[in-house]
């Protein structure tokens, strides 16, 4: 499977613990998103990547998260102390540099985190 | 400020038929694209079709195609001969910029399509 993968797919904590959720974007693929959707509402910005520099990132992110993507491949959000509110899904997309691939911005499966 | 408005929270259609879903759209910037994407109740936000501020022609994929009128700022779904898989949540998003600068989607919230056989 060639698309972008994301794990766990779903995760059940327990307020106050930390999680991190894992994305392997489209392997040519220079730029990565992550966005959060809660029920019935449309996928909201949290952060981006070109290669592995962070170039923006949302208000809605607190100091509680931090996204990663080391070597420009793969990418980490972590969560910490998490809180109901947090509860949603993560969703991570990625792009290539212009053309068709530039223009289109394929979404992996998404990882439901659910805080107990 | 950019924004996203989709009027319809929820259409119903039969198999077979077309259906058009709406979206309008506002921003300053005269450089910008327009996606559509489905979410079947799994999650997974499905490409279906993009279409940019200088493209000529309507946007088409297969069953999809994107009515791209420009002065009205509005960017609607046809999907013809409807099949039961196309019953999901449908999005419409916005990317402001060329596609070189690729940045954040404003995305709307979303139409609810149901197909009935």
């Amino acid at each position: 499977d060639t698309g972008v993968s994301q794990d766990p797919r779903h995760k059940i904590t327990k307020r106050g613990q930390n999680v991190t959720f894992r994305c392997d974007p489209i392997s040519e693929h220079n730029r990565l998103y992550w966005y959060r959707q809660t029920l019935g509402q449309g996928p909201e910005f949290l952060t981006y990547f070109q290669n592995e520099a962070q170039l923006e990132k949302s208000r809605l992110l607190s100091d509680r998260f931090s996204a990663e993507r080391p070597k420009g491949s793969f990418s980490t959000l972590e969560i910490q102390r998490t809180e109901q509110g947090d509860s949603a899904m993560y969703l991570c997309a990625s792009s290539g540099r212009s053309g068709i691939s530039g223009n289109t911005i394929y979404f992996g499966e998404g990882s439901w985190l659910t805080v107990v | 400020a950019q924004k996203i408005t989709q009027t319809q929270p929820g259409m119903f259609v039969q198999e077979k038929e077309a259906v058009t879903l709406d979206c309008t759209y506002d921003t300053s910037d005269p450089s910008y694209g327009l996606f559509w994407y489905k979410q079947p109740s799994s999650g997974e936000m499905i490409f279906l079709i993009y279409q940019g501020s200088y493209d000529q022609q309507n946007a088409t994929e297969g069953r999809y195609s994107l009515n791209f009128q420009k002065a009205r700022k509005s960017a609607n779904l046809v999907i013809s001969a409807s099949q039961l898989g196309d019953s999901a949540m449908y999005f419409c998003a916005m990317r402001e910029g060329v596609a070189g600068n690729n940045r954040k989607l404003i995305w709307g919230l979303g139409t609810s399509l149901a197909v009935n056989p």
